[in-house]
């Protein structure tokens, strides 16, 4: 069955820490890509998303992920967090091809707490 | 445009009742789906639809009916409300390349 893991459950860092949460998938065909943020009392947000163009793909907010097809994975990075960071990211993964008309599939989360 | 909107934003049930949970857009989207959001599990796909008239389940579909009347809209019914499902709902529209979320509803079943 196809699924998104996110490994880092609960990560803590200080201001100005780098970051990087990781996202692995399984599914062999192509697939388009994305992260999701959810700030605390709030929807969804689109951070960033791959769409088979280049692989290290820019997102807002200084966010960035690099799609490494070998290892499917797509990584969410940022070189210096903020305390306004602190919220819960989500992985999520749309395969393409027969049957899966379109549907995305998210990771478990990872909540991000950022330290001033 | 208002985007995605739901209501209620807040519901409490007790075991057995019956609700619908609103959705609507205006963005003129085929595809709109449902999912709840539990600690430690992500976002779990209820049911989705790509068009007026046409729905089907996702990965947790037991215990909820949807429809899809008119484009804008699309309704989740909890037949006969349990603990289980309490959870936050969150309604989504897709665009192209894109995926709208909306406010989202936070159900309380007793």
């Amino acid at each position: 069955a196809q699924s998104v893991s996110q490994h880092n459950h609960h990560v803590i860092l200080s201001e100005a820490a780098s970051l990087e949460l990781g996202c692995n998938y399984s599914y062999g065909g192509t697939v388009n890509l994305f992260w999701y943020v959810q700030y605390p009392g709030q929807h969804l947000q689109l951070l960033l998303k791959y769409f088979s163009e280049d692989p290290l793909v820019k997102g807002i907010k200084g966010f960035e992920a690099e799609f490494i097809k070998s290892k499917f994975s797509f990584n969410l990075r940022k070189p210096s967090v903020q305390w306004s960071d602190t919220a819960e990211y989500f992985c999520a993964v749309k395969p393409h091809g027969s049957g899966n008309t379109g549907k995305l599939i998210f990771g478990q989360g990872t909540t991000l707490q950022v330290k001033p | 445009n208002a985007g995605v909107t739901q209501t209620p934003k807040f519901q409490v049930l007790k075991t057995g009742q019956s609700m619908t949970l609103q959705c609507a857009q205006d963005m003129n989207h085929e595809y709109m789906s449902w999912y709840r959001q539990d600690p430690g599990m992500g976002l779990r796909l209820i049911h989705y639809s790509v068009g007026a008239g046409i729905t089907d389940q996702g990965e947790v579909p037991n215990g909820y009916n949807v429809s899809r009347s008119t484009t804008e809209d699309f309704p989740l019914r909890l037949l006969s409300a349990a603990p289980s499902q309490t959870s936050v709902y969150f309604c989504a529209s897709r665009g192209i390349g894109e995926q709208f979320f909306g406010p989202g509803t936070r159900l309380t079943v007793l």
